[in-house]
């Protein structure tokens, strides 16, 4: 099993539309959790952390859940420039690796 | 601007040749690290340093090495003995290497495109 997993997509979605995505971990002792957007052919770039208790930045809502060991990402209202792959990322308690899923691609559709 | 740069963007290099790889920052992080990413795989950690003159081997190390003699700069070369050295580069850095509760934000380069022909 993958340590962390993600659907790969694509998810085409209208604009405007929301659109969720899970990823899972397996390692019942990650203690922190990130998503990262990566453009096509660029570098990654964080997105948002993921907290316990979930949180929001304008149209993204992050949430964890730690007793099925999933993360996930919530995007509203999705715009044309939301087009990207959204990358999970996990981490272990006072480890300084992180650890990647190969990301889920996301189009948004005039 | 602050921020980390890698070149060159694009390289060609012939199967047997080393070839290194340019990771700068100006950021004043300690920490630095090298991914590769490959079609269809999540980035996977070559090798990282979490302080000047130390670094550790990653996920993948065989077929790599580093330097890192000033802070700011974290040099890949890609050896021979890399068996399959085409893929996307990317360099990262961070204020410190982690070991609180939470590791800090990693920044990424550009990245560097690698095709061996």
């Amino acid at each position: 099993r993958k340590e962390v997993e993600q659907d790969p997509g694509p998810f085409n979605v209208p604009e405007g539309a929301t659109v969720a995505f899970n990823c899972t971990y397996s390692n019942s002792a990650s203690q922190s959790f990130f998503w990262y957007r990566q453009d096509c052919r660029k570098e990654p770039k964080l997105l948002m952390s993921v907290y316990s208790s979930g949180n929001e930045d304008g149209r993204f809502t992050a949430q964890l859940n730690r007793a099925s060991q999933y993360i996930s990402l919530l995007i509203r209202d999705s715009k044309l420039s939301d087009s990207a792959t959204y990358l999970c990322v996990v981490n272990d308690f006072g480890n300084e690796k992180l650890t990647f899923g190969t990301g889920t691609r996301l189009t948004i559709i005039p | 601007d602050g921020g980390i740069t890698q070149s060159p963007k694009y390289l060609f290099r012939k199967e047997g040749q080393n070839v290194t790889l340019s990771c700068e920052q100006n950021l004043n992080h300690d920490a630095m690290y090298w991914y590769r990413q490959d079609p269809g795989q999540g980035l996977r950690l070559i090798y990282y340093s979490q302080i000047v003159n130390d670094f550790q081997k990653g996920d993948i190390a065989e077929g790599y090495s580093v330097s890192r003699e000033k802070k700011e700069s974290f040099p890949l070369t890609v050896t021979s003995a890399q068996k399959n050295p085409t893929a996307f580069y990317l360099c990262a850095s961070s204020i410190d290497g982690g070991g609180g509760q939470v590791p800090d934000t990693q920044y990424f380069g550009p990245g560097t495109r690698l095709t061996v022909l």
